[in-house]
């Protein structure tokens, strides 16, 4: 079965940091681009970033340019999202995504249960 | 604001057919890019219901399908049914932006 599992979220303090995991399973990892989204309660969908498969390009929406950093580890087939200087406007459900055909224009066609992230002091 | 454009909410009675549009601009939908649309259910994960413009993954009934023409898309259902009732996404990419974008949603009501 394909899968995708996230991990790390929680309540952050604002100004501070915390690091998303997303375990793949069932599928041939290391071929497709992996997107995080989020969505904040009761909003839309927000791209957030995504990595290509081989994890040598990285895109970022402009909100989290500069706090954000997504990486990948293809041997263990995890992708993370690393968030620093976390503000209110952070605070939702991230998912990551696979997407359809490998790239990073492409669908996503397999998404994680999500996990929360909390902001509050 | 979101890059994408679409209606707030759509409703229709069992057995409808409802249209949702998306529209965009020259440097996404009207670009080399695909849309794709994704439902998601009261509570749920999004689920991927139409990808490159048209084309359904195995399991999504065929009383959903979706066209893409110049700067905008829409999706459409037909023998509109109550589990339908949830909120539909379009997805594409901006090459203007560089981004990855979503519309901003459409709330559908099965009245």
């Amino acid at each position: 079965e394909v899968r995708l599992l996230e991990s790390g979220g929680g309540v952050v303090q604002p100004g501070g940091s915390l690091r998303l995991s997303c375990a793949a399973s069932g599928f041939f990892f290391p071929n497709y681009a992996m997107t995080w989204v989020r969505q904040a309660p009761g909003k839309g969908l927000e791209w957030v970033s995504s990595i290509s498969s081989s994890g040598g390009s990285t895109y970022y929406a402009d909100s989290v340019k500069g706090r954000f950093t997504v990486s990948r580890d293809n041997s263990k087939k995890t992708l993370e999202l690393q968030m620093h200087t976390v503000g209110a406007e952070d605070m939702a459900v991230y998912y990551c995504a696979k997407t359809h055909r490998g790239g990073v224009a492409e669908a996503f066609d397999i998404w994680g249960q999500g996990t929360m992230v909390t902001v509050s002091s | 604001q979101s890059v994408l454009t679409q209606p707030p909410s759509v409703s229709g009675a069992p057995g409808q057919t409802v249209t949702i549009s998306c529209s965009g601009s020259i440097s996404n939908l009207g670009s080399r890019y695909d849309v794709h649309w994704y439902q998601q259910l009261p509570g749920t994960v999004p689920k991927l219901l139409i990808y490159g413009n048209d084309n359904r993954p195995s399991g999504v009934p065929d009383r959903f399908s979706a066209s893409k023409s110049g700067i905008s898309a829409s999706l459409a259902i037909t023998g509109l049914q109550a589990e339908d009732e949830a909120t539909y996404f379009c997805h594409s990419f901006d090459n203007s932006l560089g981004d990855v974008v979503f519309g901003g949603g459409t709330k559908l009501t099965v009245l």
